[in-house]
């Protein structure tokens, strides 16, 4: 059974540096074809694809916050963990980790419950 | 790269039908069989429903169909339940930046 729950600051203040982990199990990220990526949502909005990273370190981000982000992964910990710089109350939003389908497209088939990131001074 | 298009809102009665549209363009929806489907209910992580246009996960009801046709894809639901009632969002692989691209999210009220 494949689980993920995200673990971070609930509250950063602007300019700041967010760091975000996601821990997981029943799979692991060494294995050919598994990816983990971050989605986020802010209060009321849609969901917003941020970055995403695979089992040979190969890492793709949104081009439109890809100079704030960095993914990284330990495999030995079970852990992704996400940081995205200079932080700014437009980025208060629910941050999600989920596990990529291996096959096809890479569908996000199962996502972490979610944590929520206020930013405010 | 710009999100996928949706209509804001939809509805149906009990029972009936609706379909729900996500439009891209030939770098993501029309370029590659890779659209997903996620429902989300208040509160709660999104749920996959649909993967690779036409494909159901296991468990998934097959009430949920999946189809493409150029650069939209849509979401057909079938036998409405109050259940169903709850934001889906589509999304596609995006030859643009190699990763993924959300619609902006469909509203779908049971009547």
């Amino acid at each position: 059974q494949i689980t993920l729950k995200e673990s971070g600051p609930t509250l950063v203040k602007p300019t700041q540096t967010l760091t975000l982990t996601c821990t997981f199990s029943g799979f692991s990220l060494s294995t050919s074809g598994v990816g983990v990526g971050w989605i986020r949502q802010p209060p009321g909005k849609a969901l917003e694809w941020l970055a995403l990273i695979y089992w040979n370190d190969d890492k793709r981000y949104s081009p439109s916050l890809k100079s704030r982000l960095t993914i990284t992964k330990d495999t030995s910990k079970n852990q992704v963990v996400l940081t995205m710089t200079n932080m700014d109350p437009v980025d208060t939003a629910t941050y999600y980790c989920a596990h990529r389908r291996t096959t096809g497209g890479g569908a996000f088939d199962i996502w972490g419950q979610g944590t929520m990131v206020t930013v405010s001074s | 790269q710009s999100a996928l298009t949706q209509p804001a809102s939809v509805s149906g009665s009990p029972g009936q039908s609706i379909t729900i549209s996500c439009t891209g363009t030939s770098s993501d929806v029309g370029g590659y069989k890779y659209v997903s489907w996620y429902q989300q209910h208040p509160g709660k992580a999104p749920k996959l429903m649909i993967y690779d246009v036409n494909n159901r996960p296991s468990g998934v009801s097959n009430r949920f169909s999946g189809s493409k046709s150029g650069n939209t894809a849509s979401l057909t639901i079938s036998g409405l339940q109050a259940e169903d009632e709850a934001d889906y969002y589509c999304s596609s692989y995006t030859s643009s930046s190699t990763g993924i691209v959300f619609g902006g999210g469909t509203k779908l009220t049971v009547l």
